[in-house]
């Protein structure tokens, strides 16, 4: 079945650097989703990608992917301690939310 | 916006007991799934359902596990008989109808405890 892979695991860093996280599929993907879930909290819906070699930002955030739509990042410029959590991506190689398969996430920890 | 609501927050009960988690969906959105989170394994999808119709039950771990959606604002998740290794955090989620790739809205999750 579909697998999806993210690296890091976990990643530490001091605030106000800039931090990137990598995702993986074993199959071309028809979109990508991306997701922050707060320590405690849930996952929240962050952004979607549909097009091959596609790039949006959100502020300080910077999302891709891949030309052949099997891989994605996360970028995020000048970190701030409001971006600590973990970040998901989710990947769908079918037509609906039923083949959403999520990585393992990337923990971010932020040093003050 | 009410969101996806989850009850109870948290559940702590003996291995062998029943246990039912509740989840109520954003109206008007017509699909619903069922999310394990682990440290060990993230976040697996157990069960999916479309329009109240259960679409993809091929994640639930084994015959205790049940899930039923009986309209589309309520859907219930059993476990019968729990174990602690069904000790994890359960989500419910639901997306909208109308687009191929909807967003998962997720509830805040039930964080069960099985001794």
């Amino acid at each position: 079945g579909q697998q999806v892979m993210q690296i890091p695991q976990y990643q530490h860093v001091q605030e106000g650097e800039d931090f990137t996280t990598y995702c993986n599929s074993s199959t071309t993907l028809s979109n990508i989703q991306w997701y922050k879930q707060r320590p405690g909290g849930h996952p929240v819906f962050l952004i979607q990608l549909v097009k091959s070699g596609e790039v949006k930002k959100q502020k300080r955030l910077t999302f891709q992917f891949g030309e052949a739509k099997k891989n994605s990042s996360l970028h995020i410029t000048a970190t701030q301690t409001t971006d600590v959590g973990t970040y998901f991506c989710a990947g769908e190689s079918g037509g609906g939310a039923d083949g959403l398969t999520f990585g393992k996430g990337t923990h971010l920890i932020i040093q003050p | 916006d009410a969101g996806v609501i989850q009850s109870p927050r948290h559940e702590v009960t003996e291995m062998g007991q029943e246990v039912t988690l509740r989840c109520k969906p954003i109206s008007g959105h017509n699909s619903l799934f069922w999310y394990r989170q682990t440290m060990m394994r993230g976040l697996e999808l157990l069960i999916y359902f479309n329009n109240n119709v259960p679409i993809d039950d091929s994640g639930m771990p084994e015959d205790r596990f049940s899930a039923k959606m009986p309209n589309a604002s309520f859907s219930t998740l059993k476990i019968q008989p729990s174990e602690p290794r069904d000790s994890a955090v359960y989500f419910c989620a639901s997306s909208p109808p109308g687009h191929p790739y909807s967003p998962l809205h997720f509830g805040n999750g039930t964080r069960l405890t099985v001794t």
